[in-house]
C-alpha cells in the first residue's frame, strides 16, 4: 500500500508558466514533508520541505502548500525554467527524530522553453 | 566535499551471483541510508542506520538482502544470490542524526539477467 502517492506520473508545462506538482498521503501520523528534484543518472537532491504546523513554505520560485485535512501537498514552481525539468519526489515522515521517510513514485516534469 | 559515494555505479549480472554494493557517507554524518527505486514502487527503504548500528530494517525485502556499516565511512549492501527482480537503482543517503535533509549519492544500477 503507498502511503505516499504521486498520482500524475508526468507534467509538461510552458517556460514561464507555473507548474503544479500534487501529492496526496494516507497516513495521519505524517508530520514533516520534503520535496526531492531528481535529474537522470544523478541522486535525488533536496528541495523544500515543510513542517505540519505550518501550511505554507517559500524558498525563491518553490513554495510548498499543505492542506492537512485532505491530506495533501502541492509543489508550485514560479516562473517554470527548462532547468527544472526533473523528476520531483514527494516524501513524508512521522518524524519522532527518525528521519524514516516515505517516497511517493515521482512526477516527471518537463518544461517546454 | 566530495558528498555521497557509491560503487560501482552500473553492475550487470547473472541470477544466482552474489552482488554487493557499497557506499560512503559523506565525513561527519552519522545517519546512512539504503534505498531501492523501481518504476512500480518509487523509492523504497530498505534500512537505515544511525552511528552504525541498524535502526529498522523492515523495508528489506527478503534474507537474500543485508546490508552492514563496519565504521563510521563504509557501507555495503548486499544480495545472495540475486534474482532478475532485484534489478533496480539502489541509493545510498547520509544526513547527520537529528537533521531533516538527507544527501543521496549518484546511485548503482543494477541488471540481474
Amino acid at each position: 500500500d503507498q502511503q505516499v502517492k504521486q498520482n500524475s506520473p508526468s507534467l509538461s508545462v510552458q517556460e514561464g508558466r507555473i507548474s503544479i506538482l500534487n501529492c496526496d498521503y494516507t497516513n495521519s501520523m505524517f508530520d514533516y514533508f520534503l520535496w526531492y528534484k531528481k535529474y537522470p543518472a544523478e541522486g535525488p537532491t533536496f528541495l523544500i520541505s515543510i513542517s505540519s504546523i505550518k501550511d505554507k513554505n517559500e524558498d525563491g520560485r518553490f513554495t510548498v502548500f499543505l492542506n492537512k485535512s485532505a491530506k495533501h501537498l502541492s509543489l508550485h514552481i514560479v516562473p517554470s525554467q527548462p532547468g527544472d525539468s526533473a523528476v520531483y519526489f514527494c516524501a513524508a515522515s512521522a518524524t519522532s527524530g527518525t528521519y524514516k521517510y516515505i517516497f511517493g513514485t515521482g512526477t516527471r516534469l518537463k518544461v517546454l522553453a | 566535499d566530495a558528498g555521497v559515494i557509491q560503487s560501482p555505479r552500473h553492475e550487470v549480472t547473472e541470477m544466482g551471483q552474489e552482488v554487493t554494493l557499497r557506499c560512503k557517507p559523506i565525513s561527519g554524518h552519522n545517519s546512512l541510508f539504503w534505498y531501492r527505486q523501481t518504476m512500480m514502487r518509487g523509492l523504497e527503504l530498505l534500512i537505515y542506520f544511525n552511528n552504525n548500528v541498524p535502526i529498522d530494517d523492515s523495508g528489506m525485502p527478503e534474507d537474500r538482502f543485508s546490508a552492514k556499516m563496519p565504521n563510521a565511512s563504509f557501507s555495503t549492501l548486499k544480495i545472495q544470490p540475486s534474482e532478475p527482480r532485484d534489478s533496480a537503482v539502489y541509493f545510498c543517503a547520509s544526513s547527520l542524526m537529528g537533521k531533516e535533509t538527507q544527501y543521496f549519492g549518484p546511485g548503482t544500477r543494477l541488471l540481474v539477467l
